[in-house]
């Protein structure tokens, strides 16, 4: 089956501990990208990635880092989670990160940071 | 720079009668737009696009949109509400960066759809 996963669904972690969510697809798709969502907000991008080894900045990058090193993974990485990173995060893939081509999300990542 | 205007973060329809979700974007070059749908605690479901062919995009289960330059909406309908349509639904404009070749993908704030018995 064609899908995005992502683990953990649910985290609750302390404030500086670093964590690291996980994201893969089956579906060979070049483009990757994270997002978090926050009510009122909508979903915001926090980065994105062309293809492997080349990852970008989306609108909310600050305290997060990313790395694309295989093409089906793209792990979002916390170095040093705040409160303010409580959030839903998603994961998304598409074919070559072309305007017109349909993203498929993952199921999300619920953090809480304490 | 490309945006997405929801103009309503909440819609109540009775079941039976018209939805419409309404929204607006702006963009420099030729967009392509999108309605996702996301259930309580569930992901996001892609209900339709529009990539520059016909103007009237039909989806899935029975919502179509018609793509307005003039107007710059995308407006989302469907004639008859039924109580499994009540979600949160987002407009997204894809953001080309002409200059790379890579794109961005723009959300609305989403508008989430109540249905009445």
């Amino acid at each position: 089956e064609a899908q995005v996963t992502q683990n953990p669904r649910y985290l609750i972690t302390v404030t500086g501990k670093k964590l690291t969510v996980t994201c893969s697809q089956n579906m060979n798709h070049e483009y990757m990208s994270w997002y978090r969502q926050d009510p009122g907000l909508g979903l915001r991008q926090i980065y994105y990635s062309m293809n492997v080894e080349v990852t970008d900045k989306g609108d909310v990058p600050e305290g997060y880092k990313v790395s694309r090193k295989e093409k089906r993974n793209f792990p979002l990485i916390l170095e040093s989670p705040s409160p303010n990173q409580t959030s839903l995060y998603f994961c998304a893939s598409s074919n070559r990160g072309q305007g017109g081509n349909e993203q498929f999300f993952g199921p999300g990542t619920r953090l809480t940071v304490l | 720079a490309q945006s997405v205007t929801q103009l309503d973060s909440h819609v109540s329809v009775s079941e039976g009668t018209p939805v419409l979700l309404r929204c607006n974007y702006s963009s420099s070059y030729s967009p392509s737009l999108f309605w996702y749908v996301q259930h309580p605690n569930k992901g996001l479901q892609l209900l339709l696009k529009y990539t520059s062919a016909a103007t009237l995009v039909k989806g899935i289960n029975g919502f179509e949109a018609e793509f307005k330059k003039s107007e710059t909406s995308f407006h989302l309908t469907k004639p008859s509400a039924h109580m499994s349509d009540a979600a949160e639904y987002f407009c997204v404009v894809s953001d080309p960066f002409a200059t790379s070749g890579t794109y961005k993908y723009i959300f609305g704030t989403g508008t989430r759809l109540k249905v009445l018995a």
